[in-house]
């Protein structure tokens, strides 16, 4: 079965700072990998997904991007980030099971 | 787009009793998902479905993928205190031989009577 690991779990970062977040997924190879943000514990909005490196949907216009640099990895970002990119990060793999990774918890102050 | 509507909202257990909880939507889905979320945490697959008609258990759990396909319910029966969480239903279309990404319905969140 696969695991899918978040780094790091917790994040208070500066408006305006840069940001990284890491996924990777262990157990499988090749699979789709997604991005969710949550809200106070409410409603994935569905942000990138992948169905292989370097390929990047986005799903909503904002102030972030998605790369995957290998296959079992992908990595959120941003270059200044906003008060309003707080909130829960997921990552997710799988095609019809998805999958989700324990969450990042940004702070935006 | 595409909307889930997910109920009830929210709702209050007691110990011992059963709960059900359904998501219905406007558009046909090809598979229906079933999860639960802890504070804090990822939300973990309890159910996946997919064929109209099919019913599922896992446990305490049962899903049934509705016959028309724009429906599905959970039911958990005899409720114990760590079934407090939020439960996700996710909806999934084809796109012509191409799998869509999941829709989420808003939750239902489980919570022990005061």
């Amino acid at each position: 079965s696969q695991t899918i690991h978040q780094w790091p779990a917790t994040l208070v970062q500066p408006v305006g700072s840069p940001l990284s977040l890491e996924c990777t997924v262990e157990g499988t190879s090749n699979p789709n990998l997604y991005w969710y943000r949550q809200a106070a514990g409410r409603g994935l909005q569905l942000l990138f997904y992948s169905v292989g490196i370097g390929q990047i949907s986005s799903e909503v216009p904002q102030n972030l991007s998605a790369s995957r640099p290998q296959d079992r990895q992908f990595i959120l970002s941003s270059k200044k980030l906003l008060l309003s990119d707080s909130g829960f990060y997921l990552c997710a793999a799988g095609l019809y099971e998805q999958y989700f990774g324990p969450g990042t918890r940004l702070t935006v102050t | 787009g595409q909307q889930l509507n997910q109920s009830p909202q929210s709702m209050f257990i007691q110990e011992g009793e059963d709960v059900s909880m359904n998501c219905t939507s406007s558009s046909i889905f090809n598979t229906w998902l079933w999860y639960k979320q802890d504070p804090g945490e990822g939300p973990v697959l309890l159910i996946a479905l997919y064929k109209a008609g099919e019913l599922t258990s896992n446990g305490r759990l049962t899903a049934q993928f509705g016959i028309t396909r724009k429906d599905s319910f959970l039911n958990i029966s005899a409720s114990i205190p760590s079934d407090v969480g939020i439960y996700f239903c996710a909806g999934q279309r084809n796109y012509g031989g191409s799998q869509g990404n999941l829709i989420f319905g808003k939750g239902t969140k489980l919570s022990v009577k005061p």
